[in-house]
């Protein structure tokens, strides 16, 4: 069965500080990986996706992840965190060809001045 | 470009009162899908839309949803009779993919309804 887990309900980070969000998924097959985020009253934004190749991804408001095979994570990073990236963000995991995205619980992160 | 857009923001009903949900896709995609998301949770997938053909509702409680997409683009979530359980915020998506391939593309969200069921 397809699964995904984001293991922190909740992360703190001082800004200016490097940030980590940590994802981890089950899927058998070759997974489309992605990151959104949920600002208070507002929808799932996408902020990037993993299909193939390079194991960077790049994504809006300087955000990355990386891709392991290995340990099957992809974890949410920026290098330097913003009080304006404080909000809800969702891993999310679907099988190549396969339009059912598999949710994580979510990561409520906070970015203190 | 336009994203997804939903109305009502915001819905207050009393329970067994009727309820309906109205989204309009990103102009082009073909592919929409309603889900529901409660408090602290991910979505919850209720339906999906290749066109007008709704592909999979597994997930519908068919006995008080419904939904249509009658002309393949904007479409409707109804709820008759409302119940307390049903209150959550309803988020609508799009996306445009190659139909008859399985090759999915990013769905991308509207800012969802937020509705209360007292």
């Amino acid at each position: 069965a397809q699964s995904v887990a984001q293991p922190e309900d909740q992360v703190n980070v001082a800004e200016g500080n490097p940030l980590t969000v940590k994802c981890t998924y089950s899927v058998s097959g070759n997974p489309y990986l992605f990151w959104y985020v949920q600002y208070p009253n507002r929808g799932l934004q996408f902020l990037l996706k993993y299909i193939t190749g390079d194991n960077l991804v790049k994504g809006s408001y300087g955000f990355e992840a990386e891709f392991n095979k290995s340990q099957t994570s992809f974890h949410l990073k920026k290098p330097s965190a913003l009080v304006s990236d404080s909000a809800l963000y969702f891993c999310a995991v679907s099988r190549h060809s396969n339009y059912q995205l598999i949710w994580g619980a979510g990561t409520k992160l906070i970015i203190k001045p | 470009e336009a994203g997804v857009v939903q109305s009502p923001r915001y819905k207050i009903i009393e329970k067994k009162q009727p309820v309906a949900f109205w989204c309009n896709p990103i102009s082009g995609h073909n592919t929409l899908y309603w889900y529901r998301q409660n408090l602290g949770q991910g979505p919850e997938l209720l339906i999906r839309y290749e066109n007008e053909e709704a592909v999979d509702d597994s997930q519908l409680p068919k006995d008080r949803f419904s939904a249509e997409r009658l002309k393949g683009v904007d479409s409707t979530l109804k709820i008759q009779p409302a119940e307390l359980g049903d209150s959550a915020v309803y988020l609508c998506a799009s996306s445009l993919d190659v139909l008859g391939t399985e090759i999915t593309d990013t769905q991308y969200f509207g800012p969802g309804t937020r509705l209360t069921v007292l």
